[in-house]
């Protein structure tokens, strides 16, 4: 499975965009950028995907390198319910797993 | 509508026994993949089941074993259970696999074994 690097935690002021960056140099042409993240207590959470283009959905926006070899995602406006650890996963249609990483952990500040 | 159902929430256990854990995916969800939570090794993929075919699976001893109902439940087993084995097992149910809706996950079942 190729393998991504995030940093292994971040802060950001409440109500500040936040920009949490993904290195994945061994990306393959198939392969989907996930984004999950696990708040306190509960189970993982579906954030938001990507292949090539930039993504928006409700809850974050991605945004993709040209050569695709890294990722940020970003929320717009953090809120102290954002503060989680978050993960960056590579997937491929028909290998039906997610390889956690050991993710980012975020704080927000109030 | 309702998210996906793990029973029971907490569970305790003594090395040597059994343990069956199960879940209740989202109506219309045919895929159910179990992972498996340390504080050690973080998440780790189980297995994946689709319309009652196991279509991957992890890297875990042949104790832990899983099977999928038609009704799209899924349930795991462990046998022979380890203290290692203590743990927050999670399910997740998507529609078909890894799709355009992202898994979405139980709140888990925290097994310990004493």
């Amino acid at each position: 499975d190729a393998k991504t690097t995030q940093p292994n935690s971040m802060e950001s002021n409440e109500e500040e965009p936040v920009h949490l960056p993904c290195n994945h140099s061994t990306i393959s042409g198939t392969d989907y950028i996930h984004w999950y993240r696990q708040l306190p207590s509960q189970g993982p959470e579906y954030v938001i995907h990507g292949l090539t283009s930039n993504v928006n959905n409700r809850m974050a926006s991605l945004a993709i390198a040209e050569d695709r070899k890294s990722s940020t995602l970003i929320l717009h406006r953090a809120t102290l319910r954002d503060a989680a650890v978050y993960y960056c996963i590579l997937t491929n249609f028909g290998n039906e797993k997610l390889t956690f990483g050991t993710g980012t952990r975020l704080t927000i500040i109030p | 509508k309702a998210g996906v159902t793990q029973t029971p929430r907490y569970l305790i256990k003594t090395r040597g026994q059994q343990v069956t854990l199960s879940c209740s995916p989202i109506s219309g969800h045919r895929s159910v993949s179990w992972y498996q939570q340390t504080p050690g090794q973080g998440l780790q993929f189980l297995f994946e089941y689709f319309s009652e075919t196991q279509r991957n699976k992890g890297n875990f001893p042949g104790r832990f074993s899983g099977r999928q109902f038609s009704n799209s439940r899924s349930e795991m087993n462990v046998s022979t259970l380890e203290l290692g084995d203590s743990a927050l097992y999670l399910c997740a149910s998507s529609l078909q696999g890894v799709d355009n809706y992202g898994y979405t996950f139980g709140s888990g079942t925290r097994l310990t074994v004493v």
